[in-house]
């Protein structure tokens, strides 16, 4: 149990265009989905963390304008990377977490990225 | 906030255990220690969470002192294919720390 999926797994975009990536919890509901990038060699950065039905929360230097979060459902967030430059080229990771109850503890299982090559 | 505190690389040869020590000297009486296995251009995958002393599943055991500054990820008998990163992630959803991870070589 506890599988994350992420849409697409890769893209290839112009500068200036808009992208948007899919973040399924797929076998359990997600109260909280959080969006990271990741950098080579580096560890993960926290974007954004989203509630269902809840505007998301922003880290500190993320641009909300440029990372847009939606939260539609309890298992589906999308970050759409608008106007889109060389620089936002990265490796982008979500993660959901269940709720805690039971044998489980509020814990976050990870989508499998999606590599963004903006050119 | 928790900040993590682990050892950049470590190298193991095949079949050997590993310990892979973090520190967190802040933790807080909510927080939680996950540790997660990242391979390159993957998301992190779950290894295990605990609160207190000692946990064991399946593919590892967490260790955990009283005082709980500290936490140490066991790998028993590592192959070729433990070769990753391992992190550690302490705090709740509310606020939580990634730590810099600890990349693990396993040599034959």
């Amino acid at each position: 149990g506890a599988v994350v999926s992420q849409h697409p797994s890769w893209v290839i975009c112009k500068s200036g265009t808009s992208v948007k990536i899919e973040c399924r919890s797929l076998d359990f509901q997600a109260t909280t989905m959080f969006w990271y990038r990741q950098f080579p060699k580096q560890s993960l950065m926290l974007m954004a963390t989203s509630n269902e039905g809840s505007k998301a929360t922003y880290e500190q230097g993320v641009e909300k304008d440029k990372f847009l979060i939606n939260h539609a459902s309890l298992t589906l967030s999308t970050l759409t990377v608008t106007s889109a430059h060389p620089e936002d080229s990265s490796f982008y990771i979500c993660s959901a977490s269940r709720l805690a109850g039971g044998t489980y503890q509020e814990t976050q299982y990870f989508g499998p990225g999606t590599r963004l090559l903006v050119l | 906030l928790a900040k993590t505190t682990q050892p950049i690389s470590m190298d193991s040869y095949e079949g050997q255990e590993v310990n892979i020590t973090c520190s967190h000297n802040n933790i807080a009486t909510n927080d939680y220690i996950t540790w997660y296995q990242q391979f390159p251009s993957q998301g992190p995958r779950f290894i295990i969470q605990g609160y207190k002393t000692k946990v064991t599943n399946e593919v590892a055991s967490l260790f955990i002192p009283a005082d709980r500054k500290s936490s140490t990820l066991s790998l028993p008998r590592v192959s070729l294919s433990d070769t990753a990163v391992y992190y550690c992630l302490v705090g709740d959803l509310n606020q939580f720390y990634f730590g810099t991870g600890t990349s693990l070589t396993v040599i034959p």
